[in-house]
């Protein structure tokens, strides 16, 4: 059973545009929620992560809103560049350094 | 952060064979862990890796097709056995340093199976 549900599987945005993508999850015992990004040929690379005890984390042009009551958290990339397109993992687990729990992913595009 | 190494960084091998990926880290790290990330997919946990003790598998993972070492707190393998086309993926490496840090992944193997 998939325990995070991540949306939209692919995204294209303009330059300068707002890339929205979207989580669920089902365990209420994750309690920490970080975002990675995956170029291809590489390995994920950690962008922002956010506890359940916030609604909001930003991070420059990164923001990851969490809504604990829904069970969802979002990515918010502000000003999307065309060096933002790559693949955008969410993710959930107990405790940082934990195993996690992978969503399906987002191939975002954002065109020049 | 930690360097982490991966080796090969990809390979193409015969079905039926098998194949040995080593992750070396740059420091000491408690936990080592093993991802697939099958062809266009997301990354699914293998398994677990603490030095010292027998890895922990994740549900439809067995020992026997993927065993795996961790002899020490800086390096650890992962092999897949008798591989079929259905194990053509990338493998990761992923390391942390305990409950209070971030979790750091390797380049990945990406092994595809003729």
């Amino acid at each position: 059973q998939q325990q995070v549900k991540q949306s939209p599987q692919s995204l294209i945005v303009q330059k300068g545009g707002i890339s929205i993508i979207n989580c669920a999850y089902e365990n209420t015992a994750f309690d920490y929620f970080p975002w990675y990004q995956q170029f291809p040929g590489k390995g994920p690379a950690l962008l922002i992560a956010i506890r359940p005890d916030v609604s909001e984390k930003k991070e420059g042009r990164f923001t990851i809103s969490f809504n604990k009551s829904a069970k969802q958290f979002s990515l918010h990339i502000m000003d999307s560049q065309p060096g933002d397109s790559a693949t955008y993992f969410c993710a959930a687990s107990r405790g940082r350094g934990s195993r996690l729990t992978f969503g399906e992913g987002t191939q975002l595009t954002v065109n020049p | 952060s930690a360097v982490i190494s991966q080796k090969p960084s990809r390979d193409i091998c015969q079905r039926g064979t098998s194949l040995t990926i080593q992750c070396q880290v740059d420091s000491q790290v408690t936990m080592m862990f093993w991802y697939r990330q099958q062809p266009g997919q997301s990354l699914t946990l293998i398994a677990t890796a603490n030095q010292g003790s027998e890895a922990t598998y994740e549900s439809g993972f067995v020992i026997d097709k993927f065993p795996i070492s961790r002899p020490n707190l800086t390096f650890s393998t992962l092999t897949v056995s008798n591989m079929s086309p259905e194990d053509s993926s990338i493998y990761l490496c992923s390391v942390d340093w305990g409950m209070s840090t971030e979790a750091f992944f390797g380049q990945g193997t990406r092994l595809t199976v003729v």
